[in-house]
C-alpha cells in the first residue's frame, strides 16, 4: 500500500532538537490527519486538516505545531518534547471531511516511530 | 462523545479455523459508521471491513464478516478460514457521520495464528 507515505519510518531526538515529519498522500483525498499511538491505548487523534484549513485541535500541546501546504502534504514540526512522546505518529487521509453525507474511509500512512531521549 | 471498547487484549486461533473478535461502542448520535482495522507488524493500519449504522445487513468482505448488533451495540468481526497472515492487531473504530468523521478506536485484539 502506497497511497500513504510517511517519513522518516524511524527517528530518535533529543528534549532540545527540532525536527519534522512528513506525510504525503497519492489518493486524491482533502482531508488530512495526524494520529498518536502509544503503548496500551487506543490511537489519539492530534490534527484534522480539510482543504488545507486546520479543522480540529484535539487539546495538542504547542510543541507539536501542524502544516498542510497543500491537500497532499501534511507535516507535523516538533520541538522541545518530552520523552512521553514517544510513540508512533500516523498520518490518515479520506475524500472529505464534514459536512453531512456518507463517511469517508481513513486510508493510513505507515507511521513514524519517534523515540525521545 | 463515542466510546469503543474491545474485551480481548489477546486472541489465538488455529491456522485455518474461525475467529471472532469482540467489539462494544457507545454513542449518541443516530448515524455513525463502524470499522475494523487491522494493524500487522509492519505498522501500516489497514481498513478490513466497514458497516454504515443505518444498514441492517451485516458487512462481509471475503473472509471477513461482521455482526453488527445495533440495540446492543455491538460489532464483531468473523475471520473464517484464518490464515497466517491474518496476524496482526485488530482495532474496532466507530465515527458519526454528522459535522466531522473522526475515528474513536478501540485499543486493539493481538490476534496470533497458530500454524
Amino acid at each position: 500500500e502506497t497511497g500513504v507515505t510517511q517519513t522518516p519510518r524511524h527517528l530518535v531526538m533529543g528534549m532540545t532538537n527540532k525536527k519534522s515529519l512528513k506525510c504525503e498522500q497519492h489518493l486524491g483525498h482533502n482531508a488530512m490527519y495526524w494520529y498518536k499511538q502509544s503503548a496500551k491505548k487506543p490511537l489519539e487523534l492530534m490534527f484534522v486538516y480539510n482543504f488545507k484549513e486546520q479543522t480540529e485541535n484535539n487539546s495538542v500541546p504547542s510543541r507539536f505545531s501542524p502544516e498542510c501546504p497543500n491537500s497532499s502534504h501534511l507535516f507535523l514540526h516538533l520541538h522541545t518534547l518530552q520523552p512521553e512522546d514517544s510513540a508512533l505518529y500516523l498520518c490518515a487521509s479520506s475524500t472529505r471531511q464534514g459536512g453531512g453525507g456518507d463517511t469517508d474511509t481513513q486510508y493510513f500512512g505507515p507511521g513514524t516511530r519517534l523515540t525521545v531521549l | 462523545a463515542q466510546t469503543v471498547t474491545q474485551s480481548q487484549p489477546e486472541m489465538s486461533v488455529q491456522e485455518a479455523e474461525t475467529v471472532t473478535l469482540s467489539c462494544t461502542y457507545d454513542t449518541s448520535e443516530s448515524d455513525y459508521y463502524l470499522f475494523w482495522y487491522k494493524q500487522p507488524p509492519s505498522r501500516q493500519m489497514i481498513l478490513v471491513i466497514r458497516q454504515e449504522a443505518y444498514k441492517q445487513q451485516n458487512a462481509t468482505e471475503n473472509r471477513f464478516s461482521v455482526n453488527f448488533q445495533k440495540a446492543a451495540k455491538s460489532f464483531s468481526l468473523k475471520i473464517s478460514d484464518s490464515q497466517l497472515g491474518d496476524a496482526a492487531m485488530y482495532f474496532c473504530a466507530s465515527a458519526s457521520n454528522f459535522g466531522n468523521e473522526k475515528l474513536t478506536f478501540g485499543t486493539g485484539t493481538r490476534l496470533t495464528i497458530i500454524p
